[in-house]
Formats: structure tokens, C-alpha cells, sequence
């Protein structure tokens, strides 16, 4: 069985300060981690993937996420967050050898504050 | 140009009516998903689809049922509508390393 879990339900951070969305996963096969951003009322939209190689991932709008097996972590970074990142996160994993059916974390709330 | 899309965007009805939400992908992609968000915002997988055959049927009750026309579209038909099928309905597309999702169908049962 796989699950992810989100540890964090609400991150509020003040705007350009650094943020980090923890995640962590159980597998019992090799895994394909993704993060996903969600603005109200709408879908979802991918913000970067880790497929195989450098365990350090860069996606869209400055976030960042690192691989780090032991852990069976992917954690979520931004060094500086504005206003418009304020969105739910969702930490998503596929195992095995297919990407298929994706299994979500609960979600994390960012809220940038002024 | 929309990559995935569904509709109806808002779907209001009663309890025990029948619905359908219509899904459509224009990405030539073979694998499509339906994915129920709950209230407390939790993403499930729900049915995938392989080239118009499912593979993937997550225990989900058999008031829902997936039919594909074509790998081009996914649709989603509830019969017999509970309360608590009230969520948020995603469909999606699987590009080999990334699932395009839609926008999203609330569905509100009264």
C-alpha cells in the first residue's frame, strides 16, 4: 500500500520570507513524487516532478523540491513566497512502473500575508 | 486551447436524481482519470481509463459508472444521488510523467 502524508494542514508566512512544505511517503516500490498547486476554485496545475536522477528538482514559479530517499521525504521549498502563492499544496505519488493513478496527501494551506 | 475540460462547471440537484459529468482531453493522451474531492479538500482516485478500457475501479460504490466513448473522453454517470456525493469532480489526463487535470465540476446534492 502506498500513502503520502502532508505534515503541515496550514503554513501562514509573511510575504518574502523562505517557506517549506513537508511531505512524506510510504512505498514499498520504487516511486514518482510530484508537487501540485491549486488556486480557489480551480484546478489543479503541476508544479514539479522528481521522476529519476538529481534528487534536487526545480519547477514553476521559483519552488523547489528535494528527494531524499532515507527520509522517504519531498519536501516543498521556496525561498521567497509572494502574495500570489498563497494556494493549497498537494504532495502526490505514483509507484511501480507505470505513472499511473496518482495517490494525494490531505493538502497543505500556504497563506502569504502582507 | 483548453487541454482537458469538463462540464458542467456547477451541478445542483436533488437526492436520488441521476447525473452526468462530461469530460473531454484534446492532448491525444490514452489515460484518463476521475478523481472525487471531498469537503475537506482530499484528493481520491476514482476510475482510470486505458485507451476506452478501465484499469484501475477504486471501490467506488456502482451508482457511479465511467463510460468512454473514445480515449478522447471520460464521462461520469451517477445514478441515485446521496448526499454525500456532494464534492468536487476532477477529471484528468495521464502525458506519461504528468496528469493535466480539468477544472473541476461541483456537484451539490440537496
Amino acid at each position: 500500500a502506498q500513502s503520502v502524508t502532508q505534515l503541515d494542514s496550514q503554513v501562514p508566512v509573511f510575504e518574502e520570507a523562505p517557506v517549506e512544505l513537508r511531505c512524506n511517503y510510504s512505498s514499498s516500490v520504487s516511486v514518482y513524487l510530484f508537487w501540485y498547486v491549486q488556486y480557489p476554485n480551480q484546478g489543479l496545475q503541476l508544479l514539479l516532478k522528481y521522476l529519476s536522477g538529481s534528487t534536487l528538482v526545480k519547477g514553476i514559479n521559483g519552488f523547489e523540491a528535494e528527494f531524499n530517499k532515507s527520509q522517504t521525504s519531498f519536501h516543498l521549498r521556496k525561498p521567497s513566497v509572494h502574495i500570489s502563492d498563497t494556494a493549497e499544496y498537494f504532495c502526490g505519488l505514483a509507484g511501480g512502473t507505470s505513472y499511473g493513478k496518482l495517490t494525494f496527501g490531505q493538502g497543505t494551506i500556504l497563506t502569504v500575508h502582507p | 486551447d483548453t487541454a482537458v475540460s469538463q462540464t458542467p462547471k456547477y451541478l445542483v440537484t436533488q437526492m436520488g436524481n441521476d447525473k452526468s459529468i462530461k469530460c473531454e482531453q484534446n492532448l491525444g493522451h490514452d489515460t484518463m482519470y476521475w478523481y472525487k474531492q471531498d469537503s475537506k479538500k482530499f484528493l481520491k482516485i476514482m476510475f482510470s481509463y486505458n485507451n476506452k478500457e478501465l484499469i484501475i475501479n477504486e471501490t467506488v460504490p456502482n451508482r457511479f459508472s465511467p463510460k468512454s466513448p473514445d480515449k478522447a473522453h471520460l464521462n461520469l454517470h451517477i445514478n441515485s444521488l446521496e448526499l454525500g456525493d456532494s464534492a468536487v469532480y476532477f477529471c484528468a489526463s495521464n502525458g506519461g510523467a504528468e496528469q493535466f487535470f480539468g477544472p473541476g465540476t461541483r456537484l451539490t446534492v440537496l
